[in-house]
């Protein structure tokens, strides 16, 4: 079976850190995405990890650990537009994502 | 140059009635998707298609029924609607391979059933 959890909402300030915490029990696992989606909006690629450790990518960085089931998403120098949800997926098979339900993060002045 | 589009944006109807939505996507993808996205903001998968061929369909109820006309097509025909029914669709698409690829989302659209 699959399952994905993530925290349902986190709060952080502008200017902050924050790291996003996901945890995966997927059978045929191939890698670990990581979207981000407005409200109202839909959903758009950040990062992925296919191997373990830490991929960077200007203000955002993903961690996946395949043999503990365990990914974070970190954000840095956080921005008011940085306000929205932020969906943890595990890929298997033939580009098949399964979602969790999401992390919905609000930056506050 | 819209990368996957969707149409309609909204659509209001009522129980029993039957809809299409439509999807186009000019990345020269050759895989296809559609997924749900309910009132919890679970976004689940329902249909993939990879060169006009259906590769998943995730238990999904059969008045729910894509069609794929060409690899840059994928339209959804909904049967019989259901209040159950109301949620956001969004379309995606994707290379396919061995490596894992990033799916391209539509701008979704939002079903209401009345």
């Amino acid at each position: 079976g699959q399952n994905i959890d993530q925290p349902t909402e986190m709060t952080a300030t502008e200017g902050a850190i924050v790291q996003i915490n996901c945890t995966y029990q997927t059978s045929g696992f191939n890698g670990l995405f990581w979207y981000q989606q407005h409200a109202g909006e839909a959903p758009t690629f950040l990062s992925y990890n296919v191997l373990d450790g830490l991929e960077e990518k200007g203000r955002f960085s993903s961690f996946l650990s395949r043999s503990k089931g365990y990914s974070y998403l970190l954000l840095k120098e956080l921005q008011m537009k940085d306000s929205a949800s932020y969906l943890c997926a595990s890929q298997t098979g033939a580009n098949n994502l399964f979602f969790g339900t999401g992390t919905r993060l609000t930056v506050i002045p | 140059d819209t990368a996957v589009s969707q149409t309609p944006k909204y659509l209001v109807t009522q129980m029993g009635n039957d809809k299409s939505i439509k999807c186009e996507q000019n990345l020269g993808h050759d895989t296809m998707y559609w997924y749900k996205q309910d009132s919890k903001k679970f976004l689940k998968i329902m249909f993939s298609y990879n060169n006009k061929e259906l590769i998943i369909n995730e238990t999904v109820p059969n008045r729910f029924s894509p069609k794929s006309p060409d690899k840059a097509h994928l339209n959804l025909h909904i049967n019989s609607l259901e209040l159950g029914d109301s949620a956001v669709y969004f379309c995606a698409s994707s290379q396919s391979g061995d490596s894992p690829y990033e799916q391209y989302f539509g701008p979704g659209t939002r079903l209401t059933v009345t």
